[in-house]
């Protein structure tokens, strides 16, 4: 059974700083994996996916790096902000196909200070 | 144009009652989704169809009923409800493989049942 976990739960940075975001999962048979971001009260925005043939991806300052084998990826953000607080899901697509269960970790609660 | 809706967005109901919530994609996606976000903010999926045809069903309750009159539309109705089903009700749509594989979320449905 596929189990996705994130550490920390929750993480609070001055603004500026680098930090890292980790996602692990139980079974490595994964289609692609999916960063999300959720701000109180709304939605959740797609951030980066990765597919599983894929290593990393990047978007102005983040970027996620995947490590199927050990069941593991990171969510780098470089330079946080203040707009960067809310709370960062983690999701694999289970299976071998695009129409796989998406499996979520709890997600990881981010406050950048100003 | 907002690109998953669903609507409505707070829906508070007694127990008992039945309810249902709506989801209309207008990108071309021949997959959507409902998923349930509960009071500890765990993601978790309800139902998949694809191309009108229920493809993931979920430990769910049969009070729960998902109805896709076409590929755009995803409508989750909902039975005899119960205090525990107050969450957030969240609809989502993926295509493979001009959207990359990414799933697109609505903006939620908070149900509160007193």
């Amino acid at each position: 059974k596929q189990e996705v976990t994130q550490i920390p739960a929750a993480l609070s940075v001055p603004e500026g700083e680098n930090l890292v975001l980790n996602c692990s999962f139980t079974d490595s048979a994964i289609y692609n994996l999916q960063w999300f971001r959720q701000d109180p009260g709304k939605g959740l925005t797609s951030l980066l996916l990765i597919q599983s043939s894929q290593r990393e991806q990047t978007s102005g300052r983040l970027n996620a790096s995947l490590d199927k084998s050990s069941g593991r990826s990171t969510l780098y953000i470089a330079a946080s902000q203040p707009g960067d607080s809310a709370t960062y899901l983690c999701a694999v697509r289970h299976g071998s196909s695009n129409t796989g269960k998406l499996i979520f970790g709890q997600g990881t609660t981010l406050q950048v200070k100003p | 144009d907002t690109a998953v809706s669903q609507t409505p967005k707070y829906l508070v109901t007694q127990m008992g009652n039945d309810k249902s919530i709506k989801c209309e994609q207008n990108l071309g996606h021949d997959t959507m989704y409902w998923y349930k976000q509960d009071s500890k903010k765990f993601l978790k999926i309800m139902f998949s169809y694809n191309n009108k045809e229920l493809i993931i069903n979920e430990t769910v309750p049969n009070r729960f009923s998902p109805k896709s009159p076409d590929k755009a539309h995803l409508n989750l109705h909902i039975n005899s409800l119960e205090l525990g089903d107050s969450a957030v009700y969240f609809c989502a749509s993926s295509q493979e493989p001009q959207s990359g594989n990414t799933i697109y979320f609505g903006e939620g449905s908070w149900l509160t049942v007193v």
